[in-house]
């Protein structure tokens, strides 16, 4: 299956530093999502971005898909952005269902 | 609009133990549905998807099982439980391929 690797694993971050989260991945893809995890095990939905760049508020995300990566930024972070983000990507081989990378754990301190 | 429920939200069960989880989609028809669970160490791991009633593919061989005996409903059934199969539980929904997937609440299942 597509293997996905997302860096850094952990970031600790005071609260109104930008940060940059990286997503690659070893196959060419039909979908690729961003998510948050929430405290209580929730996935909400940042992003679907198979190509090109959206932004939402203080969040905004690139894909490069020939050169198989994307990139989740956070800006003026708060501490509620505090929680677990996955990039989740899929094609035909995985029966276009998502695959999921470990996610990068982040901590807002006030 | 399109909603996802799942339940229950939380189970400890005893090893030896049946399960079966259910979630339904409303508002729309046929859609792609998935169970995914997450270990500690926070990967999720996709378990079954389903493309229509009747049409479950596993992707890793184990102690589970799920159905799909209507359009929007899956379940995921296991006939006796083991300690390693505790973990969260997701169900997951798109409306087919190359679309976006929306996600259930989840369950958390302790089996002790």
């Amino acid at each position: 299956g597509i293997q996905v690797e997302q860096s850094p694993p952990d970031l600790i971050l005071q609260e109104g530093a930008n940060s940059t989260l990286r997503c690659n991945f070893s196959d060419s893809v039909n979908n690729l999502q961003w998510f948050h995890q929430n405290p209580w095990g929730q996935l909400i939905n940042l992003f679907y971005i198979p190509s090109g760049t959206k932004q939402n508020g203080r969040l905004s995300a690139t894909t490069v898909a020939t050169e198989r990566y994307s990139l989740l930024y956070i800006s003026s972070s708060q501490t509620t952005d505090s929680g677990v983000y996955f990039c989740a990507v899929a094609n035909s081989n995985s029966g276009y269902a998502l695959n999921f990378g470990k996610g990068t754990s982040l901590l807002v301190t006030p | 609009s399109q909603t996802i429920h799942q339940w229950p939200a939380t189970l400890v069960q005893p090893v030896g133990s049946p399960l079966s989880l259910e979630c339904t989609v409303e508002g729309t028809s046929n859609p792609n549905l998935y169970w995914y669970r997450q270990a500690a160490g926070r990967g999720l791991q996709l378990l079954f998807y389903s493309v229509g009633i009747g049409q479950i593919s596993s992707e890793v061989p184990q102690n589970l099982s799920a159905s799909r005996p209507q359009d929007r409903q899956f379940i995921l059934s296991s006939k006796k439980l083991l300690l390693s199969d505790s973990g969260f539980y997701l169900c997951a929904w798109s409306t087919g391929v190359n679309t976006e997937a929306f996600f259930g609440q989840g369950t958390r299942l302790t089996v002790v």
